[in-house]
């Protein structure tokens, strides 16, 4: 199993352009979960989903949209990148929607 | 949501006991108590998780006192590769649960 996998690793983007953050597990799990990191903070949720087709805003969600074709993907959407958004971003996943969750490894998005 | 207060940073060699204590004075009924680890450039990995008294695995033990307004996660014998931020969170367990991560614990661990 590879678990939660995000690809990519470090983007950077110029102000304004868009990117599609992807994440992917290979565990059947029904829950998934988008966060953000600010250097030196804790993790704030973006949006989750509790299963194919189903998606909820999270703490932060203003600037990105997520949609949930199939149990496997949970790709996040950065439609027009601002300097705010500059961040780690982790995809993690649940089996039972518990508080047992399972990061990816992040990826580095550089807005300039 | 329970707020949860936890040190900034610890120190400690190798081969120590580490405690690291979280208060949550206003814990819910239903709420559990959880741990979470992050190494750098890494995503945080689940330690332990309990509700009362005392909780154990391979990795860390967890202590919550009978009141259960604060817990401390106990890592036997530190190593290098224990230097990491641990994260306290309290919460309820229920489905669809979104985990609300504070700044943590940096813990660094010397030779």
């Amino acid at each position: 199993n590879a678990g939660v996998t995000q690809t990519p690793k470090f983007r950077i983007l110029k102000i304004g352009q868009s990117m599609t953050l992807q994440c992917t597990q290979d565990m059947n799990h029904n829950y998934m979960y988008w966060y953000r990191q600010d250097p030196g903070m804790g993790l704030k949720l973006i949006y989750y989903s509790v299963g194919a087709g189903i998606t909820d805003k999270g703490e932060v969600p203003n600037g990105y949209n997520v949609s949930r074709s199939t149990t496997e993907d949970f790709p996040l959407r950065l439609e027009l990148a601002a300097p705010s958004q500059t961040s780690v971003y982790f995809c993690a996943s649940s089996w039972d929607g518990s508080r047992t969750q399972y990061f990816g490894p992040g990826t580095r998005l550089l807005v300039l | 949501l329970a707020k949860t207060t936890q040190p900034i940073s610890m120190d400690s060699y190798e081969g120590q006991e580490v405690n690291i204590t979280c208060s949550h004075n206003n814990i819910a009924t239903n709420d559990y108590i959880t741990w979470y680890q992050q190494f750098p450039s890494q995503g945080p990995r689940f330690i332990i998780q309990g509700y009362k008294t005392k909780v154990t695995n391979e990795v860390a033990s967890l202590f919550i006192p009978a009141d259960r307004k604060s817990s401390t996660l106990s890592l036997p014998r530190v190593s290098l590769s224990d230097t990491a931020v641990y994260y306290c969170l309290v919460g309820d367990d229920g489905a669809g649960t979104a985990l609300i991560f504070g700044k943590g614990t940096t813990l660094s661990v010397s030779s």
